[in-house]
């Protein structure tokens, strides 16, 4: 069965420290891994990673893919308040065709303290 | 620029009650769409998704149902509310090609009772 775990499920840090989120997966057909953050409503799409060891990076925000050994990390650095948010990991399946069957993992709830 | 609307954002519903829930996408054309539930405690679940107009798959057996009567709307139905069926649904879409990310609606907080 295709799964995808998140860890931590929950942190806590204070404004300036770097964080680094897991993200660990199997999933056969494995076409894509991408990172979103949700706050109240929408996630929004933050990184789509296809290939290993290439950082896909936006300004305090990176993150890298490891296809062989199954796992991606999500990385902040000088976190501030308004990265607290939800932030979750998905893997894109294919089973034939152009649509992307999202496999998402439980979500890590940052909460960033001034 | 594309834009994604969901409608209610909220809904509070007795058991047995039928539902519909609308998405529609602006911008684009021909886009994939999906609808996802996000219960309490759990990752968000594909429940369809759609390739084109009058196209549906469903991921998941369950109490609802999916049609896509023109090229950019969606929606969630169903004739019977089950208490089960309380979550988050979100509407989603992608551009209809590979490697492509999907875009989400603000979401639509059922509550069954």
């Amino acid at each position: 069965e295709d799964k995808v775990v998140q860890s931590p499920l929950s942190l806590v840090v204070h404004e300036g420290d770097t964080v680094t989120l897991n993200c660990s997966y199997e999933v056969t057909n494995f076409r894509s891994l991408l990172w979103y953050k949700q706050e109240k409503k929408a996630p929004t799409f933050l990184f789509m990673l296809t290939s290993s060891g290439i950082e896909k990076k936006s300004g305090r925000l990176s993150s890298i893919l490891d296809k062989k050994e199954l796992f991606s990390i999500l990385n902040i650095t000088a976190t501030q308040t308004g990265d607290s948010a939800v932030y979750l990991c998905a893997v894109e399946a294919h089973y034939g065709g152009s649509q992307g069957n999202l496999i998402f993992g439980k979500g890590t709830k940052l909460s960033v303290k001034p | 620029s594309q834009t994604i609307h969901q409608w209610p954002a909220t809904l509070v519903q007795p058991v047995g009650s039928p539902l519909s829930l609308e998405c529609t996408v602006e911008g684009t054309s021909n886009p994939n769409l999906y609808w996802y539930r996000q219960a309490a405690g759990r990752g968000l679940q594909l429940l369809f998704y759609s390739v084109g107009i009058g196209q549906i798959s469903s991921e998941v057996p369950q109490n609802l149902s999916a049609s896509r009567p023109q090229d950019r709307q969606f929606i969630l139905s169903s004739k019977k509310l089950l208490l089960s069926d309380s979550g988050f649904y979100l509407c989603a879409w992608s551009v209809r090609r590979f490697n492509q990310p999907q875009h989400f609606g603000d979401g639509t907080r059922l509550s069954i009772l």
